[in-house]
Parts: structure tokens; sequence; C-alpha cells
């Protein structure tokens, strides 16, 4: 089916630890965004890439950097993990204007 | 000030009932205007979704936006245990980045 696969589903980090969260999209959409989400917080957005080569900080970029490696595919990197960063992580791709978004599945991650 | 305001919850009726979602906005350029749901686990699927102003019913959901107040509702009828879920409100200016309310939880008994 298409749509958007997020690797892996879960993980438990050491505060410190580095990793990186993959996510690739099949639908050939030009944009792929980064979303954590907590608690009484929704969701709120880390990263953006309008399109291949480029790349854009949302609300909470702090702690994260992303690399757009070709349209299919959008990771996101965590250097050095905090406790903070604990959350569900979602990976978006929007088609056209009224489509909404296809998300991933989530990455649920732990930093102890 | 957050852009998007929507009551957590939780909710939680009868079956059958008439379920009313809401949410409320700062941003007068939101034009573009999503409900998702997103189940236990999961991550959040479109449910319905509304330009500009008006109403939009899809079987059981009704999408209501009132520009003029800033506040956006769904309506769910003849409310079903499998509609017991997260429900998101999105909005965007542009119809790329949007903007979720932290979603409110319902679940309807049976």
């Amino acid at each position: 089916n298409a749509g958007v696969t997020q690797t892996p589903k879960f993980q438990v980090l050491k505060t410190g630890q580095s990793m990186t969260l993959q996510c690739a999209q099949d639908m050939n959409h030009n944009s792929m965004y980064w979303y954590r989400q907590d608690p009484g917080m929704g969701l709120r957005l880390i990263y953006y890439s309008a399109s291949e080569g480029t790349t854009d900080k949302g609300e909470v970029p702090n702690g994260y950097n992303v690399s757009r490696l070709n349209k299919r595919e959008f990771s996101l990197r965590l250097e050095s993990a905090a406790p903070s960063q604990t959350s569900v992580y979602f990976c978006a791709s929007p088609g056209q204007p009224g489509n909404g978004y296809t998300f991933g599945s989530g990455t649920r991650l732990t930093v102890v | 000030q957050k852009e998007v305001e929507q009551d957590p919850g939780p909710l939680s009726v009868p079956e059958g009932a008439i379920v009313s979602l809401n949410c409320t906005y700062s941003n007068s350029a939101f034009q573009y205007f999503m409900w998702y749901r997103q189940y236990s686990r999961k991550g959040p699927e479109l449910l319905m979704y509304t330009y500009s102003s008006g109403n939009k019913e899809d079987g059981r959901f009704t999408a209501q936006v009132d520009k003029s107040s800033k506040y956006i509702s769904l309506f769910i009828r003849d409310s079903q245990p499998s509609d017991s879920a997260t429900y998101l409100c999105a909005m965007s200016r542009t119809g790329n980045q949007f903007y979720f309310g932290t979603g409110t939880s319902l679940t309807v008994i049976p």
C-alpha cells in the first residue's frame, strides 16, 4: 500500500546516545514533515522539507537535525538524546492542498 | 496564545449519541480546516476536510467552519464504539503546513 513508512517503531536510548529515525514515502510527494506528539501538547512540528534539497525549522527544532536524502526519504537525527526528547515521532507527507497529510505509524522513543 | 485550542476531554458518550467536537483558532488567515482521527498507538488519519467556511457532510460526520468566530466543529451522529479515538483538528493557511489542536479523547460506550 502507498504511504509513509517509519523505522524503527520503538527505541530506548540512554541519555547522550545518538540515533536516526528513518522515513520513506512512495507517493511522489514533494513535502515531508517530522512531528513529535506529547500528552497535552498535540503534534508539534520539528522540521520540514518542502522539496528535495531543502529543509526548514519548525516549532521545536532544538536538539534535532534532518536530512532530505532524496525525494522519498527524510531522516531525523538526535545527536545527543535527552529525557525531554521522550516522545512519539511521526513523519508525514502532504499531497495536494485539501488532501491533508499521510502519516506514518510513528516511532515511540524513550530516553532514560 | 496557541494557534489552535482544543478541549482535550475526555469525552464519554453512550452508543447512538450525537457527539460535538470543537476547536478555536487565532489566525484569521487559516483557510484549510481538517479533522483527523487517531486510534491508540496509530498515526492520525484524515477524516474530514473543509476549505474556507461552510459545512461538509460525509455519512455520519459533519464538519462546520465559522471563520467569523474562528471556530470549527465536528459532529458525529449515531456514534459507534468504533468511533472511540482521539480527534485532532488541524488548520493551515496554505494547505501545506498545518497547525494541530491537542486532540479530544472520545469513548463511545456500548
